[in-house]
């Protein structure tokens, strides 16, 4: 069965530092991974995501993640992070199966500070 | 185009009550689904729907019901409210071929 573990529940980070949120997946297949992030009170918005290809893969708001097939992750990244990033943040695994609903994170909370 | 809309935004039941909420899309997806999200537990897939008239149990569907009688709506209920049920519900749908779900602004329930 497909999972989705991220080991931080919660990160702080200075505004202006780097980031790296980890996700790791348990998956019998090729995986389509997704990045999505919740502002407070909102919906869910898609930040990235990855069916193929190059294993590095942009998305919005300067995020990128890479896919590590030997290592089973799909960490995400930001060189210099904003207050505005401050939300949570969910990692999800699919299948090409047209059928299989992704599979979310429990998600990790950033807190950014001056 | 309006994406993915919830109705209520917020509603209080008290327990034994019934209620349905309401998921339309307007992107005439062939895929819908419903979530709740607890603290510390993510998203949990309640039911699914993977076209009109078809309806499918996820991980947590003990206590809900749900239909999809019309491809663009997706009706979540709850005929008999827990306060276990207290939550806030997502609906997401994607179309076929494109594994992206995209998500409505989420209903927040509170069962007293």
């Amino acid at each position: 069965a497909q999972s989705v573990t991220q080991p931080d529940i919660h990160i702080t980070v200075s505004e202006g530092a780097s980031l790296e949120l980890r996700c790791n997946y348990s998956y019998g297949a090729t995986p389509y991974l997704f990045w999505y992030v919740q502002s407070p009170g909102q919906g869910l918005q898609l930040l990235l995501k990855y069916f193929s290809g190059d294993t590095l893969v942009q998305g919005i708001k300067g995020f990128e993640a890479e896919f590590k097939r030997s290592q089973s992750s799909f960490n995400l990244r930001k060189p210099s992070v904003h207050w505005s990033d401050a939300a949570e943040y969910f990692c999800a695994v699919g299948g090409p199966s047209g059928n299989t609903p992704l599979v979310f994170g429990k998600g990790t909370r950033l807190s950014v500070i001056a | 185009n309006a994406g993915v809309t919830q109705t209520p935004k917020f509603r209080v039941l008290k327990t034994g009550q019934s209620m349905t909420l309401l998921c339309a899309q307007d992107m005439n997806h062939e895929y819908m689904y419903w979530y709740r999200q607890d603290p510390g537990m993510g998203l949990r897939l309640i039911h699914y729907s993977v076209g009109e008239g078809t309806t499918a149990k996820g991980e947590v569907p003990d206590g809900y019901n749900v239909s999809r009688l019309k491809k663009q709506n997706f009706l979540l209920g709850l005929e008999s409210a827990a306060p276990s049920q207290t939550s806030v519900y997502f609906c997401a749908s994607r179309a076929y071929g494109d594994f992206t779900q995209y998500f409505g602004p989420g209903t927040r329930l509170l069962v007293l």
